[in-house]
């Protein structure tokens, strides 16, 4: 079936430094990419939505300018956390429409910023 | 603001016990709803999906959900529970909002199942 590889599975970081996570579909094309964060013990939170060629759009209350979302290709796709503080040390997944209707998940992106 | 209502956030029951988990959506459009489950440290997978057709519908591992459109409800059950069943469950709704498709979950809901 469809898979959708994200990359790192866990990262710490300096606060103030930039890390970025990548999702790539392996065995179809993603034109669309979600991008949700996971509290502890809470649900997704979608964060935005990724484009190939076009800018990203953003979920209300979602910094754009910390969060930077880039689609680069039908395969690939980047959530940069910009500047990163404590309060940004979460979970991260990403997801994309496999079918028209079906959503495949990546396997997510623990960051921790200290 | 479209919205998943999931009733209970924490649910502890027996093993053999019934299954109910109430979910809820907020959207006047066309919705595809979806029940997805967590297992301690694994990804989320999905249980079963509803698109169009029969309401009731069957999914994996002994779970069923009925779609309810005139109370915007999508209950999941199982009439008997096993302790591998100890998970976290969301619910999901995907809507066309703003140009494109996209897929909101719910809070969440913890079943913890004792032998």
């Amino acid at each position: 079936g469809a898979v959708v590889s994200q990359h790192p599975s866990r990262v710490i970081c300096k606060s103030g430094t930039s890390v970025k996570i990548e999702c790539r579909s392996l065995d179809f094309q993603a034109t669309t990419m979600f991008w949700y964060r996971q509290f502890p013990k809470k649900s997704l939170m979608l964060m935005a939505t990724s484009n190939e060629g076009s800018k990203a759009t953003y979920e209300q209350g979602v910094e754009k300018d910390k969060f930077l979302i880039n689609h680069a290709s039908l395969t690939l796709s980047t959530l940069t956390v910009t500047s990163a503080h404590p309060e940004d040390s979460s979970f991260y997944i990403c997801s994309a429409p496999d079918t028209p209707y079906g959503y495949t998940f990546g396997s997510g992106t623990r960051l921790t910023v200290v | 603001a479209q919205s998943v209502s999931q009733h209970n956030h924490h649910v502890i029951l027996s093993e053999a016990a019934s299954l109910e988990l109430g979910c809820n959506y907020s959207y006047g459009g066309t919705v595809n709803l979806f029940w997805y489950v967590q297992y301690p440290g694994q990804h989320l997978q999905l249980l079963l999906k509803y698109f169009s057709g029969d309401p009731l519908v069957k999914g994996i591992k002994g779970f069923e959900a009925e779609f309810i459109k005139s109370k915007f409800s999508f209950n999941l059950r199982k009439p008997s529970v096993q302790w591998s069943d100890t998970a976290e469950y969301f619910c999901a709704v995907s809507l066309f909002s703003g140009g494109y498709n996209k897929l909101i979950f719910g809070a969440g809901t913890r079943l913890a199942v004792h032998p």
